[in-house]
C-alpha cells in the first residue's frame, strides 16, 4: 500500500517561471492538503481539497498559486511567475473520508522548490 | 497570538533524560490534537493522537488540558534517535502546526 506520492522531489525554476508539484493520495484517501515549510519555520497550511472541490483555500496566497484535485488523476498546486520568496519545501498530505478517527494526515516526502 | 503556540527550543538533553514539550492553542473549539515528529528535511510523521483522558504510548506520554487549552508531550528515557523536530498539531476545521520544537539528545 503506497503511500503519499509527490513529485518532482526537487524542483528548480528561474524567477517568473511556473511550477507544477503533484500529489498521489494514499490508497482510498480522497482528502488532501497541501502545507508550505519556510527554512526553519514550521508547516503552513495552504489548501484543502476533495475530489473536484476546494474545500479551504484560507492559506492559499491571493495571486499566483491555484490548486486543483481532479476526478482522475493527481492533485496539482501550481505557482506562476514564481518569486525567490516561493522557495520553500511544499508537503501535501492525504486522509481518509471515514473509518479512522481524528482524520490522520499522513504526509508525502515533500517537493523542495528552488528559485533562482 | 499564534494559533499554535510551542516551546521555541532547541532542548539538548543527554540520553535518558525525560523531556516535555507544550503546547497552546487559542481555538476553544478545536476537536483533536496530535503530535508529529518531523526529522530534518523529511515529512512530518504521526507520532500519536492525543486523547481527552491523556494516553501513553511506550516511552512517550501525551495529555490534554482543554480548559487550559494546552497538550503536552513527555519522553522518558530518551534515545539517540528520539532527536527530531516535534510538531504540535491542532484540528479544527483545518489542521494548524505549531513551529516545533527541536530536540537534540546526545550521548
Amino acid at each position: 500500500n503506497a503511500g503519499v506520492m509527490q513529485n518532482p522531489r526537487h524542483l528548480v525554476r528561474r524567477r517568473g517561471q511556473e511550477a507544477r508539484l503533484r500529489c498521489s493520495p494514499m490508497k482510498g484517501h480522497s482528502h488532501v492538503y497541501w502545507y508550505r515549510q519556510l527554512p526553519e519555520e514550521g508547516l503552513k497550511f495552504m489548501v484543502y481539497l476533495q475530489k473536484e472541490n476546494i474545500i479551504d483555500e484560507s492559506g492559499m496566497p491571493k495571486e499566483r498559486f491555484s490548486a486543483e484535485f481532479p476526478k482522475e488523476g493527481p492533485s496539482i498546486l501550481r505557482i506562476q511567475q514564481v518569486v525567490r520568496g516561493d522557495s520553500a519545501a511544499y508537503f501535501c498530505a492525504s486522509s481518509a473520508t471515514s473509518g479512522r478517527p481524528y482524520n490522520e494526515q499522513f504526509f508525502g516526502p515533500g517537493t523542495r522548490l528552488t528559485v533562482l | 497570538r499564534k494559533e499554535v503556540e510551542q516551546d521555541p527550543g532547541p532542548f539538548n538533553v543527554p540520553e535518558g533524560a525525560t523531556v516535555a514539550f507544550n503546547c497552546t492553542y487559542s481555538n476553544s473549539a478545536s476537536q483533536s490534537f496530535f503530535w508529529y515528529r518531523q526529522d530534518c528535511r523529511k515529512e512530518p510523521k504521526l507520532l500519536m493522537s492525543v486523547y481527552s483522558s491523556g494516553n501513553e504510548d511506550g516511552r512517550f506520554t501525551a495529555q490534554l488540558n482543554r480548559a487550559s487549552q494546552y497538550i503536552s508531550l513527555l519522553i522518558r528515557d530518551s534515545k539517540l534517535s528520539d532527536s527530531a523536530t516535534y510538531l504540535c498539531v491542532v484540528k479544527g476545521n483545518d489542521m494548524r502546526f505549531g513551529a516545533g520544537t527541536r530536540l537534540t539528545v546526545k550521548p
